[in-house]
């Protein structure tokens, strides 16, 4: 089956830091989509990203569409306490009732 | 902002007991969506569900897991006999339609515990 990997599998970084962790697949996806957990809650949708090469932003967030639709990267620039949290990539290629392929995750801890 | 609702947010269970998730998907969205994640490991893909069918299903999902609508509103998973292995969250998810990922809406998830 199609495999997710994230990097790094967790990050202690200091608040005001930036972070960046990437995601790889062992095959191409059409839609690239940057989810975050947080304890017993469901994924939340940052960003979702529909085409190679495409960089888009959500304010302090920037996610990028690998041109070889294998890869994505999330930045997250200026880290408050409140990004504490573990961030999933999904992949998906569209078609009749869209299934999300996620990735391993990366555990994010925010210190003061 | 409409939301995904999943009752009840946590349910104990004996291994061997019948145990029905409930969903209620956005009103306007026609594709639903079981997700599961074991403690620590990352969310996998159950099952797919349009107009009364079942589109897909990954090998997690066997016989001893259905899916059904039975009114207009809810989305149910139900595990027959359940087993240890079965612990894990259970997350529902909705579309409004089938192509693309617009709109794709995870619940808070049912904690399920199989003693």
């Amino acid at each position: 089956g199609q495999q997710l990997n994230q990097s790094p599998q967790s990050m202690f970084i200091q608040e005001g830091e930036d972070v960046s962790m990437n995601c790889t697949s062992s095959s191409i996806f059409n839609t690239w989509l940057w989810y975050k957990q947080e304890p017993g809650e469901g994924p939340v949708l940052l960003i979702a990203l529909y085409k190679a090469g495409e960089l888009t932003s959500n304010g302090r967030l920037t996610a990028q569409f690998g041109i070889t639709r294998k890869d994505s990267f999330l930045n997250i620039s200026a880290s408050i306490p409140s990004d504490v949290g573990i961030y999933f990539c999904a992949g998906a290629n569209t078609g009749t009732a869209s299934k999300l392929t996620f990735g391993t995750g990366t555990r994010l801890q925010v210190t003061l | 902002e409409p939301e995904v609702t999943q009752t009840p947010s946590h349910q104990v269970t004996q291994m061997g007991q019948e145990v029905i998730l409930r969903c209620v998907p956005i009103s306007n969205h026609l594709y639903f969506y079981w997700y599961r994640q074991i403690l620590g490991q990352k969310v996998e893909f159950l099952v797919s569900f349009y107009n009364n069918e079942i589109s897909e299903k990954s090998e997690i999902f066997d016989d001893q897991f259905s899916v059904e609508r039975p009114d207009g509103s809810n989305f149910t998973l139900k595990i027959r006999s359940t087993k240890l292995e079965d612990s894990a969250m259970y997350f529902c998810a909705s579309t409004p339609w089938g192509q693309g990922t617009y709109g794709y809406t995870f619940g808070s998830g049912t904690r399920l515990t199989v003693v």
